[in-house]
């Protein structure tokens, strides 16, 4: 199957700062990607639909100014959590399809803690 | 927005049990999918159904598409521990909407 590469896989911040999670799609053009946040044992939530070129859709109780998501390129979409803090600790993944109503690849996921 | 409904959300069993879970929404989909996941890695997609009252096998795994497609199931058979882990359904389209999980636990 598609390669979906996630950077970094793990990263550990003083709260305050903020972190660039990278996704990129290897082998593929994807035309939409997703960022998900997942707790433990919990399932996936989306947070927001990106499409190349265009802004980010997010979905209710997403902060857009804090979860930034630049999608600038058909293979490169980045998630800035910007003025992290501690209850933003958790695992964000994203996923990228090639056209609508498509098999989704995922990246293999970031553990960013806050600290 | 929790468009799937999984249930049951944890279940735990013995080695050699069978177990089923469920996806259920009120929204009709054009397909659905089932993955499983690890802890600290993506899910990997398991399989893909389209058609209604589809029912798709996959070695001790049986999948079904509800006739409706608004529903599905996940069955295992003689579950061993190395079927532990998360699963999840999916439901495709404009975005991509993840179930609530089902955290399974085989116990040797």
């Amino acid at each position: 199957g598609a390669v979906v590469s996630q950077h970094p896989s793990r990263v550990i911040c003083k709260s305050g700062t903020s972190v660039k999670i990278e996704c990129r799609s290897l082998d593929f053009q994807a035309t939409t990607m997703f960022w998900y946040r997942q707790f433990p044992k919990q399932s996936l939530m989306l947070m927001a639909t990106s499409n190349e070129g265009s802004k980010a859709t997010y979905e209710q109780g997403v902060e857009k100014d804090k979860f930034l998501i630049n999608h600038a390129s058909l293979t490169l979409s980045t998630l800035t959590v910007t003025s992290a803090h501690p209850e933003d600790s958790s695992f964000y993944i994203c996923s990228a399809v090639q056209g609508y109503d498509t098999e989704a690849f995922f990246g293999q996921g970031t553990r960013l803690t806050v600290v | 927005t929790q468009l799937l409904e999984q249930s049951p959300q944890f279940l735990s069993i013995q080695e050699g049990e069978n177990l089923t879970v469920y996806c259920n929404s009120s929204s009709v989909f054009s397909s659905l999918q089932w993955y499983r996941q690890e802890p600290g890695e993506g899910p990997v997609l398991l399989v893909t159904v389209v058609t209604g009252g589809e029912v798709k096998k996959l070695k001790r795994l049986t999948f079904q598409f509800g006739d409706a497609r608004k529903d599905s199931s996940l069955h295992i058979t003689a579950a061993q521990p190395g079927d532990t882990g998360l699963y999840l359904c999916a439901a495709t389209g404009n975005q991509f909407y993840f179930g609530t999980g089902t955290s399974l636990t085989v116990i040797p």
